[in-house]
């Protein structure tokens, strides 16, 4: 595709429940990264993707955070027993050499 | 920690001024530093990166690195009402997780 993707682009949900976040990256792009942002806040880092080298999962908040990227290509954030505390605009970017591009995210929002 | 400060602004220029936008790193080994915009509601785009120390020019944008000072600065010349957004400075040391500034919001007033 031209661009990152992701889906859903807006997810409600109560709190307990699990979610899927889905990234679609840049064809070719091997670098992946998974970032949080709460309202009038830094980009949260939480995990990160190369190749096929074990993930950097250094920003993943609590165990119930977690991820995955299937065949070097998509990712799924899933996020088990969510919080209120939890919503946020989730974003995902690829990379290219040294340049990241960021998909236009998944707002979450847990009542 | 590594740490990446800029001032939250809001920074407000009337149009066709220069808009300065600064960050400072807390990390002396950080290689790479990034600029981004980021509309409201919206992703961030990147807007430029800097390795050296000096200056880079691309457009209305110049990036300025002083590595000695820990600091990245980017300028805006004759700033438009689009340019409106919040700008976030991002560094990378030796690994390569970026670290974000919390990003200054500026607004280009007519």
């Amino acid at each position: 595709g031209a661009g990152v993707s992701q889906s859903p682009s807006n997810k409600v949900t109560e709190k307990g429940k699990d979610v899927e976040l889905r990234c679609d990256p840049i064809s070719g792009h091997t670098a992946l990264y998974w970032y949080r942002q709460s309202l009038g806040q830094g980009l949260e880092f939480l995990i990160y993707f190369q190749g096929n080298s074990a993930p950097d999962k250094s920003g993943l908040p609590s165990d119930r955070f977690s991820a995955e990227r299937t065949g070097g290509s998509v990712s799924t954030l899933t996020i088990q027993r969510t919080q209120q505390e939890d919503s946020a605009v989730y974003l995902c970017a690829s990379k290219s050499t040294d340049t990241q591009y960021f998909g236009p995210g998944t707002r979450l929002t847990v009542l | 920690q590594k740490e990446v400060e800029q001032n939250s602004g809001p920074l407000s220029v009337p149009e066709g001024a220069i808009a300065s936008l600064n960050c400072t790193y807390s990390d002396r080994g950080s290689q790479s530093f990034f600029w981004y915009r980021q509309y409201s509601g919206k992703s961030p785009e990147l807007i430029m990166f800097i390795y050296s120390n000096g200056d880079k020019e691309d457009g209305r944008f110049t990036a300025q690195l002083n590595k000695a000072s820990q600091y990245v600065s980017l300028l805006i010349r004759d700033s438009q009402p689009s340019d409106s957004a919040t700008y976030l400075c991002a560094v990378i040391g030796g690994s390569y997780i970026p670290t974000f500034g919390r990003g200054t919001s500026l607004i280009v007033h007519p």
